[in-house]
């Protein structure tokens, strides 16, 4: 069981927006900094989002980050294919003091 | 450019002592606004974070793992050393070390392709 929560799937067609939320509680999320990874198979986690709604450099536009109160949220705006992949949440855990990480959603392109 | 990769065996006894190793290039392990992480991914699950190394020689380890887990670096080869005792099945996945960056709150932004770590006798 993760500490942070996320859905296990989302899906969307092309062009269109998708949205995953991550939830933590004030410990965590309610705390800290968010982190978003996009992970494909058999390959390293890519950082998409950093310090909440920040992009690395070459990471597309398209991808944003917020969040509010306990939550985060991961949006993908004009969905495309390469981007279906895992994605997964993280933060730091000033109670248990850990970086954890949330189950990741697997988004699919219709 | 910051790269990093991961060695070490592929498959170790249970009870065993597991050494993996992290060279990296491209940065300094010499502050503390630098820092070397190591985070697992168990087959088909989450990531989970084990411990971090910063410039200075500060360490961080995942509590429920700590009594297990010692990291050390060797700034001179650009290598990160993590070793974790006593393996058992649960131990099998793939273990990533990266770059950590405190300024700026970026965090763990660069990671090394992995190395895969099966435990059976």
């Amino acid at each position: 069981q993760s500490v942070l929560t996320q859905p296990p799937s989302a899906s969307g067609t092309p062009g269109q927006r998708v949205t995953i939320s991550c939830s933590g509680s004030r410990v965590n999320i309610g705390r800290g900094f968010v982190y978003w990874y996009q992970q494909f198979p058999e390959t390293a986690p890519k950082l998409v989002i950093y310090h909440n709604d920040r992009r690395p450099s070459g990471v597309p536009d398209r991808f944003s980050g917020s969040t509010s109160g306990t939550s985060a949220s991961l949006t993908i705006s004009g969905l495309r294919s390469e981007d279906e992949a895992h994605y997964y949440c993280t933060t730091w855990d000033d109670k248990l003091s850990d970086w954890v990480f949330g189950g990741g959603t697997k988004v699919t392109v219709l | 450019q910051i790269t990093l990769k991961e060695s070490g065996p592929t498959l170790v006894k249970p009870t065993q002592t597991l050494t993996v190793t992290c060279s990296f290039s491209g940065f300094s392990l010499t502050t503390n606004d630098v820092g070397v992480g190591w985070i697992r991914q168990s087959p088909g699950k989450s990531l989970e974070w084990l411990a971090l190394i910063y410039g200075h020689d500060d360490r961080r380890y995942r509590p429920p793992l700590q009594n297990r887990l010692t990291v050390t670096k060797d700034t001179s080869r650009n290598q990160v050393v993590l070793t974790m005792t006593n393996l058992d099945a649960a131990d099998t996945g793939t273990y990533f070390c990266s770059h950590y960056e405190t300024r700026d709150h970026i965090g763990f932004d660069f990671w090394g392709p992995g190395t895969r770590v099966t435990v059976s006798s």
